[in-house]
């Protein structure tokens, strides 16, 4: 069956501009979670979703960062006013539960000029 | 918290060779463990996981990985690297009774030389 999928695979933005992520999960996993990796910090958790809520958002690195999950399935990471900082590859993962183990997209990789 | 330690940041085999790379964790109870392969542009697959049992692990392509408690190690090995296998491995770490989050070491890149 079809894996995680993210969209778009590449985004360049200028600083100050803000951007959306899109992260389509397995069909049937409840829970998503979304990841950085960069080359100074590595790979880090952001955020946890089970079903639309989610109860551990504590990666997130400042308020600029959101995401949100609609319908059980879609989720989306916004960055406002992006910084230089903020490019890396964000990298969603689903499973089928919290203890089940989490597949990975490809990622969606941010350049902020 | 838990953590996980990649000692080796860059290991460089032939063709044929075994490999080992090498993984120590941090945490206070049993953990799951995982490892994963990140290939150059790709997204991350799971190679094998740990949860209990069977201290001796089979995942996918050849790999194996060994649970030592006593250790706190759960290293990844192979009988005879591919050129194939060159990329970037990951050691990760998690869930937990309070974490959702997986808590990934720093990786090991892999070369192969024919």
């Amino acid at each position: 069956g079809a894996g995680v999928s993210q969209s778009p695979s590449n985004k360049v933005t200028e600083k100050g501009k803000d951007v959306e992520l899109r992260c389509d999960p397995i069909s049937g996993h409840t829970a998503l979670y979304w990841y950085r990796q960069s080359l100074g910090q590595g790979l880090e958790f952001l955020i946890y979703f089970q079903g639309n809520s989610a109860p551990d958002k504590s990666g997130l690195p400042s308020d600029r960062f959101s995401a949100e999950r609609t319908g059980g399935s879609v989720s989306t990471l916004t960055i406002q006013r992006t910084q230089q900082e903020d490019s890396a590859v964000y990298l969603c993962a689903s499973s089928g539960g919290y203890w089940d183990e989490q597949f990975f997209g490809p990622g969606t990789r941010l350049t902020v000029l | 918290a838990q953590s996980v330690t990649q000692p080796d940041i860059h290991i460089t085999v032939s063709e044929g060779a075994s490999l080992e790379l090498r993984c120590n964790y941090s945490y206070g109870a049993t953990p799951y463990l995982f490892w994963y392969v990140q290939s150059p542009g790709q997204g991350l697959q799971l190679l094998l996981k740990y949860f209990s049992g069977d201290t001796l692990v089979q995942g996918i392509k050849g790999f194996e990985a060994e649970f030592k408690r006593s250790q706190s190690s759960f290293n990844l090995r192979k009988p005879s690297v591919h050129w194939s296998d060159a990329a970037e491995y990951f050691c990760a770490v998690g869930p937990t009774g309070t974490a959702s989050k997986l808590t990934f070491g720093t990786g090991t890149r892999l070369q192969v030389t024919l």
